[in-house]
């Protein structure tokens, strides 16, 4: 998973905390994706940017906003955490070609 | 809508017992067809990237090949250590990366 840094790994929130995921990559890849994976749930994109200042809904958007900062960093923020988006999250970044798509190692989230 | 479905969701060999996930697709624009592996605790491993139907591509047991609908990852004489969560996405004209459910494939020694 080379290239693709997350922050935190490990985090428990109250309901209601807010708190930002960090995504980071050195690749110079455009496209980069925020994705939650849940038992039994598989990966569900959340966010995805195809290049600096642009950014799109998921399948799984609601609770949750981005910003794509520069061309390396693409955040991710719980405004008002639920129980429900406990789970874990990645990132990911590739070129808009297709060719080769890293992921991250993955931020573990509880809400409790 | 883009869609990946994968199948079997489980799959149990025996080392040395050969045999094929498959991955059937919908996509607006193919960019790209992926193969992942993802082990317990860990991100997805990228393994292939397949563009065009007819296409191959082989790393050491694991053979993906590529028709208009469907992506098939053989897996040729599995050892132990071939043990994991397969996952096949597609990438589309929009730029989304689309998952399958993951086949988790499990080989006994």
């Amino acid at each position: 998973n080379a290239g693709v840094t997350q922050t935190p790994k490990f985090q428990v929130l109250k309901t209601g905390q807010s708190m930002t995921l960090q995504c980071a990559q050195d690749m110079n890849h455009n496209s980069m994706y925020w994705y939650r994976q849940d038992p039994g749930m598989g990966l569900r994109l959340i966010y995805y940017s195809a290049s600096e200042g642009t950014t799109d809904k998921g399948e799984v958007p609601n609770g949750y906003n981005v910003s794509r900062l520069n061309k390396r960093e693409f955040s991710l923020r719980l405004e008002s955490a639920a129980p429900s988006q406990t789970s874990v999250y990645f990132c990911a970044a590739g070129r808009n070609s297709g060719n080769t798509i890293y992921f991250g190692e993955g931020s573990w989230l509880t809400v409790v | 809508e883009d869609q990946v479905t994968q199948s079997p969701e489980a799959l149990r060999l025996q080392e040395g017992e050969s045999s094929s996930l498959n991955c059937s697709y919908t996509v607006s624009g193919l960019r790209g067809l992926f193969w992942y592996r993802q082990d317990p605790g860990k991100g997805p491993e990228f393994l292939f990237t397949l563009y065009s139907a007819g296409e191959e591509k082989e790393k050491e047991r694991l053979k993906a090949t590529l028709t208009k609908k469907e992506s098939f990852l053989h897996i040729t004489a599995p050892k132990p250590e071939d043990s994991a969560t397969y996952l096949c996405a597609v990438l589309g004209g929009a730029q989304k990366l689309v998952f399958g459910q993951g086949t988790r494939l499990t080989i006994n020694p």
